[in-house]
């Protein structure tokens, strides 16, 4: 079956803090996105990864294809950064993206 | 990049009743999808909708209740007809520029908020 998982569903932390969110999923896949969807319900795409690691700005996503892993990353976290961060992957062979549950991101001020 | 407009934002309907939602991108794309996310949840796929041919349907969505119309390059429209309270969630338009696998970026449009009485 092909599955998505994110951990954690919800966290917490104050301005600043380095942050980081999971993802992972069970069997080979074409391309893996993160996404951003703040309170309206808009969503935006951060990354679409094949392989390795990509930056832009103060977000870092990387992928493990061997571990069937990736992370994103936030470094000096902002309240602005708050929302929540979804992944979405392309299973090998289907095209259509199949969805994390989501984690939920607070930054305190 | 592609920018998309979904109408409406949001609507309060009663129920048994129907709503269109109209999805538009600023530019050609080869691929649309219709999802809906309900409260607390992540998003499922509706549909993919391509020009030219009829809308491929994800299990449990049937095209009597979400009819989907694909005239061209730019434009699609979901209809959620007859509506019940069970209906009430999000609904998201999105596109991918190119066909085939892997889609290099997947657009999405700013949602529809539907509530149903």
């Amino acid at each position: 079956k092909n599955e998505v998982e994110q951990s954690p569903q919800n966290l917490t932390a104050q301005e600043g803090e380095f942050i980081t969110i999971n993802c992972s999923y069970s069997v080979g896949i074409s391309a893996l996105h993160w996404l951003q969807q703040h309170p309206g319900g808009g969503i935006v795409s951060l990354f679409m990864l094949s392989s390795g690691k990509k930056k832009h700005g103060r977000l870092i996503a990387t992928i493990n294809i061997q571990e069937k892993h990736s992370s994103l990353h936030i470094t000096a976290s902002h309240p602005r950064d708050s929302a929540v961060y979804i992944c979405a992957v392309e299973f090998k062979g289907a095209q259509k993206l199949v969805f994390g549950q989501g984690t939920r991101l607070t930054i305190n001020p | 990049s592609a920018v998309i407009s979904q109408k409406p934002s949001r609507d309060i309907c009663q129920r048994g009743t129907s709503l269109t939602i109209q999805c538009q991108v600023d530019s050609q794309v080869t691929m649309m999808f219709w999802y809906r996310q309900q409260p607390g949840q992540s998003l499922t796929l509706i549909a993919t909708a391509n020009q030219g041919s009829e809308a491929t349907y994800e299990s449990g969505f049937v095209i009597d209740k979400f009819p989907i119309s694909r005239p061209n390059l730019t434009f699609s429209t979901l209809t959620v007809s007859n509506m019940s309270p069970e209906d009430s969630s999000i609904y998201l338009c999105s596109a991918s520029p190119w066909g085939g696998s892997p889609y290099n970026e997947q657009f999405f449009g700013p949602g529809t908020r539907l509530t149903v009485l």
